[in-house]
């Protein structure tokens, strides 16, 4: 195990509405980043926290948006949902913003249908 | 633009043979590469990574990949196989963004080892 939890496990919303999806990361661990993974993709990367600041994002739209907390834990917010947001989530935190030199490590991730 | 790629959706090997899965990369300056592994219902699980130095690299579960600069290239490699290597892998590069480094994941590769 990762030591990363992330909840729920599976959620289901319908089109238009907003959803709230939590992270908790490894002991000790100041990063935390955001990935979706489409059916049959790899993981897309959404954004960045380090130190409870956005630190980088990918190319999604604004309605998606994150906070971390000052443990370090993280919350992923989706609002206006859409279909193609149907995805799992994922959530990683490692040590450092340097994703490059700092292994990430992983949750189970949140399934997320949208009806 | 920077980019991974997993030409095969789908390796299949039989147990006790070596394995192979393949991964080209397009990155400015020098890539920092990775590769993980998912298994269902799992979250993404560090296998091994390049920074610099020594062209092969030895990971987890008896993994090891090679770097090969001049044709982009990061396989993916073991010398026996087994059953419960069975899974889904992604290979990453790093990518410049902003203030931050994010990962960039490829398609993903299934692996079946047949007993």
């Amino acid at each position: 195990e990762t030591g990363v939890t992330q909840s729920p496990t599976h959620l289901i919303k319908t089109r238009g509405q907003q959803v709230t999806l939590r992270c908790s990361s490894q002991s000790g661990h100041n990063t935390v980043s955001w990935y979706q993974q489409a059916l049959g993709q790899g993981p897309q990367f959404i954004f960045q926290y380090y130190r409870e600041e956005e630190n980088g994002r990918g190319n999604f739209p604004p309605r998606f948006s994150g906070l971390q907390f000052p443990n370090y834990s993280s919350e992923l917010n989706v609002n206006a949902l859409e279909l193609d947001d149907s995805a799992l989530y994922l959530c990683a935190s490692s040590l450092g913003a340097q994703l490059a030199k700092n292994i990430q490590y992983f949750g189970a991730g949140t399934r997320l249908s949208v009806l | 633009a920077q980019s991974v790629a997993q030409p095969e959706d789908q390796v299949n090997v039989a147990e006790g043979n070596p394995l192979t899965v393949k991964c080209t990369y397009s990155v400015s300056g020098n890539p920092y590469l990775f590769w993980y592994v998912q298994y269902p219902n799992r979250g993404l699980q560090f296998l091994l990574k390049y920074i610099t130095g020594d062209n092969l690299v030895k990971g987890s579960y008896g993994f090891e990949a090679e770097f090969n600069k001049s044709q982009t290239s990061f396989h993916l490699k073991k010398p026996s196989a087994l059953v419960s290597d069975s899974a889904l892998y992604f290979c990453a590069v790093r990518a410049l963004y902003s203030s931050a480094s994010k990962i960039i994941f490829g398609s993903g590769t299934r692996l079946s080892i047949r007993p």
